[in-house]
């Protein structure tokens, strides 16, 4: 069974520095993608970055970045020049296995400081 | 094009009664997910409906259960329901055709069970 951990329940960072954030998860499946959501505080989720498992490239969309390490089963987010929207819970996940079953980590609430 | 969109947004019931939730995809994803959110616990998958069929189901008892009907619109279900119920219910839609889809959130239904 695949499984996601996040171990930052919670990070602070100051506007304009750079973050980031720890995901690892564990799967003997060749075939997935690793995700980063984003969720503010009026709830809604929406999709930070994607990765699949064939590419080496790290995804980047703008200011985000991963740093994927298939071989550490690592997948860290970045988030450069912070701002104060970027202040919400960030979950990592992961699809694939045969299923379309996504399965999250636990979160970590990022809160970005003036 | 519309977002997903759940009804109710909130919602308050006594234990051992039983509430359902409903849940309006983007138009064209065929794929609607549910996900139970509590501080700490992160998302955990309930269930994953495709074209009107279970795809994928959680690790849920069966007091839970969900159902698609033809427009891909979705409904879940929760009987006797207990304390331990009270939760953020997230509905998710994406095409659901391959691992890459990406999830589309609705804002959520807040039950607390007094």
């Amino acid at each position: 069974a695949q499984t996601v951990t996040q171990s930052q329940p919670e990070m602070s960072v100051q506007e304009a520095e750079t973050v980031t954030l720890s995901c690892t998860y564990d799967t003997s499946e060749s075939n997935y993608y690793l995700f980063w959501y984003k969720q503010p505080p009026s709830r809604q989720m929406i999709l930070v970055i994607r990765q699949e498992a064939y590419k080496q490239q790290n995804a980047t969309e703008n200011r985000f970045s991963v740093n994927f390490q298939k071989a550490a089963k690592s997948f860290s987010l970045k988030i450069s020049d912070s701002q104060l929207g970027d202040t919400a819970m960030y979950f990592c996940a992961f699809m694939g296995g045969g299923t379309y079953k996504y399965i999250f980590g636990t979160g970590t609430r990022l809160k970005v400081l003036a | 094009k519309a977002g997903v969109t759940q009804t109710p947004r909130y919602l308050i019931k006594t234990r051992g009664q039983q509430v359902t939730l409903s849940c309006s995809p983007i138009s064209g994803h065929r794929s609607v997910s549910w996900y139970q959110q509590t501080p700490g616990q992160g998302l955990q998958f309930l269930f994953e409906y495709f074209s009107e069929t279970q795809r994928n189901k959680g690790n849920f008892p069966g007091r839970f259960s969900g159902r698609q009907f033809s427009n891909s619109r979705s409904e879940m279900n929760v009987s006797t329901l207990e304390l331990g119920d009270s939760a953020l219910y997230l509905c998710a839609s994406s095409l659901g055709q391959n691992y890459n889809s990406p999830l589309h959130f609705g804002n959520g239904t807040r039950l607390t069970v007094t």
